[in-house]
C-alpha cells in the first residue's frame, strides 16, 4: 500500500516568484510518481511523471519535479510563476509492478498566484 | 497526448431518477478505467475500478447497486447513479489507463446536482 502527503494545503505566491509544492510518499515497493493539475470545475491534467531514468522530470510549461528516493519526496518546482498557474495540484503515486495499478492521491495543494 | 472525454459535463436531476455518465478514451484503448468522486476542495476518492468485459471492483463503502458500472468496450465505460438523492450530488471524474504509457489519463469530470 502507498500513501502520499502534501503538507501544504494552500500556497499563495506573487507572480514571477519561485514556488515549491511539497510531496512525500511512503511505499513498501518501487513506485511511479505523478503530478496532476486541476483547474476550477475541470478534470485532472497530467503535468509530469517519473517512471524511471533521470530523477529530474520537466513539464512543457516550466514546472519540474525531482524524485528523491532517500527522502521519499517528489517536490514540484517552478522558478517563476504566472497568474495562469493558479490551480489545485495533486501529487500521486502507484506501485511500479503488476498492471493497471491504481493511483493514490495526496490531499492537494491550492496554488494561488497573486498579481 | 491521450484524451479522455466524459458526457455529460453537468447534469441536474430530480431525486429518485437515474443518471448515466459516459467515459470514453478517444485515441487509445483502455482495458481499465477508474471512477472517482470529488467533494468540494477535497482530493479524489476512488469509487471503483472497471475492467473491460468483467465486473467492476468497488472500493469499501461504495454501494455497487447504487453506482452501476459497465465497461462494454475498450474505449467506453459508463457509471449509472441509480435512484439519485441529494447526497449523491458531487463531481464525478473518470480516468482511463494507457498500458502503452503506463499512465492514467483523466476526463474533464461531470457535475451532478440532485434536487
Amino acid at each position: 500500500a502507498q500513501s502520499v502527503t502534501q503538507l501544504d494545503s494552500q500556497v499563495p505566491v506573487f507572480e514571477e516568484a519561485p514556488v515549491e509544492l511539497r510531496c512525500n510518499y511512503s511505499s513498501s515497493v518501487s513506485v511511479y510518481l505523478f503530478w496532476y493539475v486541476q483547474y476550477p470545475n475541470q478534470g485532472l491534467q497530467l503535468l509530469l511523471k517519473y517512471l524511471s531514468g533521470s530523477t529530474l522530470v520537466e513539464s512543457i510549461n516550466g514546472f519540474e519535479a525531482e524524485f528523491n528516493k532517500s527522502q521519499t519526496s517528489f517536490h514540484l518546482r517552478k522558478p517563476s510563476v504566472h497568474i495562469s498557474d493558479t490551480a489545485e495540484y495533486f501529487c500521486a503515486v502507484k506501485g511500479s509492478s503488476g498492471s493497471a495499478r491504481q493511483l493514490t492521491f495526496g490531499s492537494g495543494t491550492q496554488l494561488t498566484v497573486l498579481p | 497526448g491521450a484524451v479522455v472525454s466524459q458526457h455529460p459535463s453537468w447534469v441536474i436531476c430530480k431525486s429518485g431518477t437515474s443518471v448515466k455518465i459516459e467515459c470514453r478514451s478517444l485515441d487509445f484503448q483502455a482495458t481499465t478505467m477508474f471512477w472517482y468522486r470529488q467533494f468540494p476542495k477535497q482530493s479524489l476518492m476512488l469509487m471503483a475500478t472497471s475492467n473491460e468485459g468483467s465486473k467492476a471492483t468497488y472500493e469499501q463503502g461504495v454501494e455497487k447497486d447504487k453506482f452501476l458500472i459497465n465497461h462494454a468496450s475498450l474505449t467506453l465505460s459508463t457509471l449509472t447513479v441509480t435512484s439519485a438523492h441529494p447526497e449523491d450530488s458531487s463531481f464525478y471524474i473518470c480516468s482511463a489507463f494507457s498500458g502503452e504509457s503506463d499512465t492514467q489519463y483523466f476526463g474533464p469530470g461531470t457535475r451532478l446536482t440532485v434536487l
